[in-house]
């Protein structure tokens, strides 16, 4: 079984709805993220999590919320989902692995959730 | 905004061949990961190179890192069809990790 699943990992959804995407990792990591990557571009970083009880805004937070409902589970929702959040949007976790100088922070992949809005 | 930037953003070579990749960032690292991307996949990781190492190595894969540049490179020897796909570099600051454009590779058999 994957590390780390998404779900679902299709969906196409109207202007105005609600969507919540869905991500579960066995890793035993505490560090959660949500990224979402359009076409010819990098993943930017929408929210982040260190543990349960820490969530943190990534460079694009807006329109997006997250809920950490266990150190297993990191949920992003879209509130009112519009079109041009049309793209690829992955899960991601790590382990801080302390070691000279700083932190390694690698980090593990889901498969993916491909998301149109009409 | 984003930290890397990479050269080239695309490229092309016959199976066998080398392939070299470029990144550069801006600010200070604490290391400089680079990452793979297979079409509409998730991204797995390939290489962890610490701000106080030059040079690294893993199989096929060598990164190199100019900490007075700001800027790595990635060599893949001998490559092979298997080996297209979209590789991106990123570096971790602050927990996070902040992630170039990506060059896709195309190895042509």
């Amino acid at each position: 079984d994957a590390d780390v699943t998404q779900t679902p990992r299709n969906r196409i959804t109207k202007t105005g709805k609600r969507i919540m995407l869905e991500c579960s990792q066995t890793k035993g990591h505490d560090r959660m993220y949500w990224y979402r990557q359009d076409p010819g571009l990098g993943l930017r970083l929408i929210y982040y999590s260190f543990d349960v009880k820490d969530i943190n805004k990534g460079e694009i937070s807006d329109g997006y919320s997250v809920s950490r409902q266990a150190q297993a589970k990191f949920s992003l929702s879209l509130e009112s989902a519009i079109p041009n959040q049309t793209a690829l949007y992955f899960c991601a976790t790590s382990d801080l692995r302390a070691g000279g100088p700083g932190t390694y922070n690698e980090q593990f992949f889901g498969p993916g959730t491909r998301l149109t809005v009409l | 905004s984003q930290q890397g930037e990479e050269d080239p953003q695309a490229l092309s070579i016959q199976e066998g061949e080398n392939a070299t990749m470029n990144c550069s960032y801006k600010t200070s690292i604490n290391n400089l990961q680079w990452y793979r991307q297979n079409s509409g996949r998730g991204l797995v990781h390939l290489i962890l190179i610490r701000s106080n190492e030059r040079e690294k190595h893993s199989g096929r894969l060598r990164v190199t890192l100019d900490t007075s540049k700001k800027s790595s490179s990635l060599l893949i020897t001998a490559s092979r069809a298997a080996d297209t796909a979209s590789y991106f570099c990123a570096t971790a600051l602050g927990g996070k990790l902040i992630f170039g454009q990506g060059t896709e590779l195309s190895v042509k058999p």
